[in-house]
C-alpha cells in the first residue's frame, strides 16, 4: 500500500532554470495538496486540486508558479525562472475526496535548492 | 482567516519525564485540529485530530491532546518521553464548515529535544 510519492527527493536548479516537481497521490485518492515549507518555519499552503481542477489557489504566488492534475499521471507544481527565495521543501498531501472529515497523507517532499 | 501559534520553538526534556507542547489557535469559523510530527528529512505524519465529540483526544505514540474552546488551544501531551520521539511537531487547523476549503493552516512548529 504505497503512500504520497514525490520526486525527484532533491532538486537543485541554478536562478532563472525551471523547477518541475511531481506527486502521486496515494491509490484512490483523487485529491491533492500543496504546500510550501522555508527553513525553520512551518507548512504553508499554496494549492488544491482534484482532477483536472483548480479547486483553491488562495496561496499560490501571482508569477511564476502553477500547478496541474491531469486525468492520467502526477501533478506536477511548477516553478519557472527559481529565484534563490524560492528554495524550501515542497511537500504534497493527497485525501480520498471532499468529504467534509478530511485527513490529509503527506510525502516525503522535494527539497529545492536554488543556486 | 485562520492562525495557529505555537508559543514554543524548541522543547528540551528528560527522557521519561512528561511533557507538553502549546497551541494556540484563531478562526472565525469552527475548525478541526490536528498535530502532526515530522522526523529529519521526511514528509508529516498524523499524531491525533480532533473533529467533534469529546474534548480529549488520543493519538498514536502514546500522545493525547485536549481541546479547549475557552481558550482556543489545542495542547499536546504525553506522561514519559522516550529518545525517539525527537522530531518537529506541528499545530494545525482547518475550516469544518461547507466553505469547502481544506487547506490546513500550520503553526511554525516545536522541537522537541529528548535528551538521555
Amino acid at each position: 500500500n504505497a503512500g504520497v510519492m514525490q520526486n525527484p527527493r532533491h532538486l537543485v536548479r541554478r536562478r532563472g532554470q525551471e523547477a518541475r516537481l511531481r506527486c502521486s497521490p496515494m491509490k484512490g485518492h483523487s485529491h491533492v495538496y500543496w504546500y510550501r515549507q522555508l527553513p525553520e518555519e512551518g507548512l504553508k499552503f499554496m494549492v488544491y486540486l482534484q482532477k483536472e481542477n483548480i479547486i483553491d489557489e488562495s496561496g499560490m504566488p501571482k508569477e511564476r508558479f502553477s500547478a496541474e492534475f491531469p486525468k492520467e499521471g502526477p501533478s506536477i507544481l511548477r516553478i519557472q525562472q527559481v529565484v534563490r527565495g524560492d528554495s524550501a521543501a515542497y511537500f504534497c498531501a493527497s485525501s480520498p475526496g471532499p468529504q467534509t472529515v478530511n485527513e490529509q497523507f503527506f510525502g516525503p517532499g522535494t527539497r529545492l535548492t536554488v543556486l | 482567516a485562520q492562525s495557529v501559534t505555537q508559543l514554543d520553538s524548541q522543547v528540551p526534556v528528560f527522557e521519561e519525564a512528561p511533557v507538553e507542547l502549546r497551541c494556540n489557535y484563531s478562526s472565525s469559523v469552527s475548525v478541526y485540529l490536528f498535530w502532526y510530527v515530522q522526523y529529519p528529512n521526511q514528509g508529516l505524519q498524523l499524531l491525533l485530530k480532533y473533529l467533534s465529540g469529546s474534548t480529549l483526544v488520543k493519538g498514536i505514540n502514546g500522545f493525547e491532546a485536549e481541546f479547549n474552546k475557552s481558550q482556543t488551544s489545542f495542547h499536546l501531551r504525553k506522561p514519559s518521553v522516550h529518545i525517539s520521539d525527537t522530531a518537529e511537531y506541528f499545530c494545525a487547523v482547518s475550516d469544518s464548515g461547507l466553505s469547502g476549503r481544506r487547506a490546513l493552516t500550520f503553526g511554525s512548529g516545536t522541537r522537541l529535544q529528548v535528551q538521555p
